[in-house]
C-alpha cells in the first residue's frame, strides 16, 4: 500500500518569496507522483506529474518538483510567490494498477503582501 | 474540450434519505473515479469505473455505490445518509486506455450537506 505525508498543514509566505511544499511518499512499487491545487469552492487542478524519465518536472504557473527516489520525496517549489498562489495544495501517489490516487493531507498556502 | 462536469453542485438532504450524484467525463475518457473530501479525513478514494465495470474500490461501506453507463457518464449513490456523509464529492476522469497511471482531471465537485 502507498501513503503520502505532507509536512505542514499551513504555510505562510511573503509575495515574491520562495514557496516550498514538502511531500514524502511510501510505495512498494515505482510510483507515479502528482501535485494538485485546489482553490476555494473548486475541484482539483493538476499542477504537474512525474511518471518516468527526468526527475525535475516543470508544471503550470511556474511550479516545479523534483523526484528524489533515495529520499522518497517529491517537494514542490516556486521561486517567487504571487498572491494568486494562495490555495490548498495536494500531493498524490498512484501505482500502475488502476487509477486510484492516494492523497496527502494537503498544505494551505497563505501569501502575504 | 469541455472539462469534467458534475451535477448538482450543491445538495441538502436529511438523515436516512438517499442521494444520487452525476458525473460527465471529458469526451473520450473512459475511466471515472470518485473521491470524498472532508475536513477530518481529507481526500479519500471511493471507486473507479472503466468500461461500465468497477475496477477499483476504496474502503467505504456498501451504502456507497456507483455505476457507469455506455457513454462513460457515471453516477454514485449513497443510501441511508448519515451526518458524516456531508462532504465534497469529486469526480475525476482519465483516458485509462492502458495499465499505466494516466492523468486524472477533476470536476468542480458536488457539495452534499446532510442535516
Amino acid at each position: 500500500a502507498q501513503s503520502v505525508t505532507q509536512l505542514g498543514s499551513h504555510v505562510s509566505v511573503s509575495e515574491g518569496a520562495l514557496v516550498l511544499l514538502r511531500c514524502n511518499y511510501s510505495s512498494s512499487v515505482p510510483p507515479y507522483l502528482f501535485w494538485y491545487v485546489q482553490y476555494p469552492n473548486q475541484g482539483l487542478q493538476l499542477l504537474l506529474k512525474y511518471t518516468t524519465g527526468a526527475t525535475l518536472v516543470k508544471g503550470i504557473n511556474g511550479f516545479e518538483a523534483e523526484f528524489k527516489k533515495s529520499e522518497t520525496s517529491f517537494h514542490l517549489t516556486k521561486p517567487s510567490a504571487h498572491m494568486s498562489d494562495a490555495a490548498e495544495y495536494f500531493c498524490a501517489v498512484s501505482v500502475a494498477a488502476g487509477n486510484k490516487l492516494t492523497f496527502g493531507g494537503g498544505t494551505r498556502v497563505l501569501v502575504k503582501p | 474540450k469541455a472539462g469534467v462536469t458534475q451535477t448538482p453542485r450543491y445538495l441538502i438532504k436529511t438523515r436516512g434519505q438517499q442521494v444520487t450524484l452525476s458525473c460527465s467525463p471529458i469526451s473520450g475518457h473512459r475511466s471515472v473515479s470518485w473521491y470524498q473530501q472532508t475536513p477530518g479525513q481529507g481526500l479519500q478514494f471511493l471507486f473507479e469505473y472503466f468500461s461500465e465495470t468497477q475496477r477499483n474500490k476504496g474502503n467505504f461501506p456498501g451504502r456507497f455505490s456507483g455505476r457507469q453507463f455506455s457513454n462513460s457518464r457515471s453516477e454514485m449513490n449513497v443510501s441511508t445518509l448519515e451526518l458524516g456523509d456531508s462532504a465534497l464529492y469529486l469526480c475525476a476522469s482519465s483516458l485509462a486506455g492502458t495499465g499505466q497511471s494516466d492523468t486524472q482531471y477533476f470536476g468542480p465537485g458536488t457539495r452534499l450537506t446532510v442535516l
